[in-house]
């Protein structure tokens, strides 16, 4: 049946440190990951997408890669603060018409002051 | 609205009672998904809708569970006969016309707390 892990439950980090998460998923062939922040009491907001042509992409302080033959996407946080404290999804699609996502159980990142 | 609207925030009812929940979507936007989120589990998809008409509902758990959406903006989520074990979290997300490079990203409400003691 059709997989999608997260390395951890929990995280936590020194501010300024890169905070790395890791999505791994198996019995599964998506077009594209997406990845979620989720707050408590909120919904998840979506940050990234990347596709399965592409390696690696970028914003701000944020860094997704998504290696197909691995089967894995992780996802970086770099110079992080405590206001990057949250719950982050990851979220498969299989670009599909319907574009309903699988979602992982979410990494809960705590960056310590 | 500025963004997706979820009403009630919480509910609180009863075992064998049936409840409604409501989705406001962005304007304009044509794809309307329900989710559900258990705690300490990422969202479950439940149903999509594409305008008006329900293009997936496997995610539905059973016949307790329908959703419409009648004039392809607003939906609701309705349970009837609730059980305990519908206790969760009810997510509805919003997206424009899934592009032809696809993957479009996903609007969330704040979501629904329901109870069923």
């Amino acid at each position: 049946s059709q997989k999608i892990e997260q390395n951890s439950e929990a995280l936590n980090i020194q501010e300024g440190k890169t905070a790395t998460l890791t999505c791994n998923y198996t019995n599964y062939s998506p077009a594209y990951l997406q990845w979620y922040r989720q707050d408590p009491g909120r919904g998840p907001v979506f940050l990234l997408l990347i596709r399965e042509n592409e390696k690696e992409k970028r914003k701000e302080r944020l860094k997704v890669t998504f290696d197909t033959t691995l089967k894995q996407s992780l996802f970086h946080i770099t110079a992080s603060q405590p206001a990057d404290s949250a719950t982050y999804l990851c979220a498969l699609d299989d670009g599909g018409s319907q574009g309903n996502l699988i979602f992982g159980k979410g990494t809960k990142l705590s960056v310590k002051p | 609205g500025a963004g997706v609207s979820q009403t009630p925030s919480n509910k609180v009812t009863e075992k064998g009672k049936y409840v409604e929940l409501r989705c406001d979507p962005i304007s304009g936007h044509t794809a309307l998904y329900w989710y559900r989120q258990s705690l300490g589990q990422g969202p479950e998809f439940l149903i999509y809708f594409q305008g008006t008409g329900a293009a997936d509902d496997s995610g539905l758990p059973n016949d307790r569970f329908f959703a419409v959406r009648p004039e392809g903006s607003v939906s609701t989520l309705k349970i009837q006969r609730t059980e305990r074990g519908d206790s969760a979290v009810y997510l509805c997300a919003s997206s424009s016309r899934r592009s032809v490079l696809g993957g479009n990203e996903q609007f969330f409400g704040p979501g629904t707390r329901l109870t069923v003691l």
